[in-house]
Formats: C-alpha cells, structure tokens, sequence
C-alpha cells in the first residue's frame, strides 16, 4: 500500500542553524501539507502546497519557513533559524484532491538544542 | 473563530465496554469532518471522512456518526490495540484542516 514517507525521522540540531525536512508524497497525489505538533498538544497546521505553489498557510508560517517540491518526488520544509520552541514533530501530509483524505507520514521529530 | 473540541480528554475502558467519543465544531463552512488514530510517535491514520448531517461510517468496532454541530466515535466491544489518540478534525472554507485535541483511550484487558 502506497505511503508518504519522511526523512529524517530525529533530527537534532542547535538553536540559529537551518533545517530542511524532507516528505515523499504519495506519488499520484497532487495536494501536498505540513503540520506541526508541539508534544502534548494538538496538530497544527502550518502550509499547504498546490501546482508548485503554496495555497495557504497559517500564521506559524512566517518568514523562517519556506516549502518547495524540487523534484517530482521530493517535498521539503526549511526553517531558517531554528528556535527552540520549533522543537516539535513535523508532519507532512498529501492527498489526491480536495475532496479525499489525507494521509500523514510518520513524522520527523526535530530538537533544537 | 472555527474551533473544535473534543471530549473526554481521556478514556480508560474496560475491554469489552462501549463507549463514545465526542467531537463538537464551531467552523465557518464545514467541508468534511475527518477522524484519525494516532499512536505514540506516529502520523495520524485515516478513519473517516463524514459530510453531512446524518451520514454514519463503520469499520469494525468504531462507528462515526455526524450532526450540524458535533460528531460521535462510537467504540463497540473495544480491544485492548484500539487504545490510541483518537483525532477530529475538520476542514474549513480555507481547505485547512483545524484538529481538536484529542481523546486518549485506554482500553485495559
């Protein structure tokens, strides 16, 4: 059964220093999500990706964050200078059109130290 | 504001005894009220998606039901594996997901 992947699934990094995570979608699905889940607290949405371009995005997505599909496979999100209260699970997400599911990857726990 | 609560926070339950969960939402245009499982660690999984006012689901011991102001998880004879997070979510005129809280059920043998 196909599956939306995410790598890496820990990353640990020091506060001020980018990070890049990276999904790979379910590959017929065209919608393409990242949410954000602080331990112990609810999902988050933070963006949602459409015909290369990003559709909406919430007000945790500021400037430190930016999304791009550099491939046709490939679905990242960066942030610039991590904080230390980016310190959560980042889930991507992706579905066949606006009327399916979702379907969530297994997560990439991100500490910033 | 579009909110979604979800009740209780928490659920312990004895193997075999039925329950419900809730999922009530205050939301400017629903566009689908999903349900997910999620277990310690793990993405969300997919349970259902319900539209309409009326409209059930089943898939073995759980059961959604949705109404124009809340939904219900009805848990039927629960196994100790169905304990997990149980999510509700729903999808608003902006086609972002808003997610409640969540509900942690505790099923014991």
């Amino acid at each position: 059964e196909p599956e939306v992947t995410q790598t890496p699934s820990h990353q640990v990094t020091q506060m001020g220093q980018e990070v890049i995570l990276r999904c790979v979608p379910i590959s017929n699905h065209l919608y393409f999500y990242w949410y954000r889940q602080i331990l112990g607290q609810k999902v988050e949405f933070l963006v949602s990706f459409y015909n290369n371009e990003i559709s909406e995005k919430s007000e945790i997505f500021d400037d430190q964050f930016s999304v791009e599909r550099p491939d046709g496979s490939n679905f990242t999100l960066k942030i610039r200078s991590t904080k230390l209260e980016d310190s959560a699970m980042y889930f991507c997400a992706s579905r066949v059109s606006l009327y399916n599911e979702q379907f969530f990857g297994p997560g990439t726990r991100l500490t910033v130290l | 504001e579009d909110q979604v609560t979800q009740s209780p926070e928490a659920l312990r339950l004895q193997e075999g005894e039925s329950s419900s969960l809730n999922c009530s939402y205050t939301v400017s245009g629903l566009r689908g009220l999903f349900w997910y499982r999620q277990d310690p660690g793990k993405g969300p999984e997919f349970l259902f998606t319900l539209y309409s006012a009326g409209e059930e689901k089943e898939k073995e011991r759980l059961k959604a039901t949705l109404t124009k102001k809340e939904s219900f998880l009805h848990i039927t004879a629960p196994k100790p594996e169905d304990s997990a997070t149980y999510l509700c979510a729903v999808r608003t005129n902006n086609n972002d997901m808003r997610f409640g809280a969540g509900t942690r059920l505790t099923v014991k043998p």
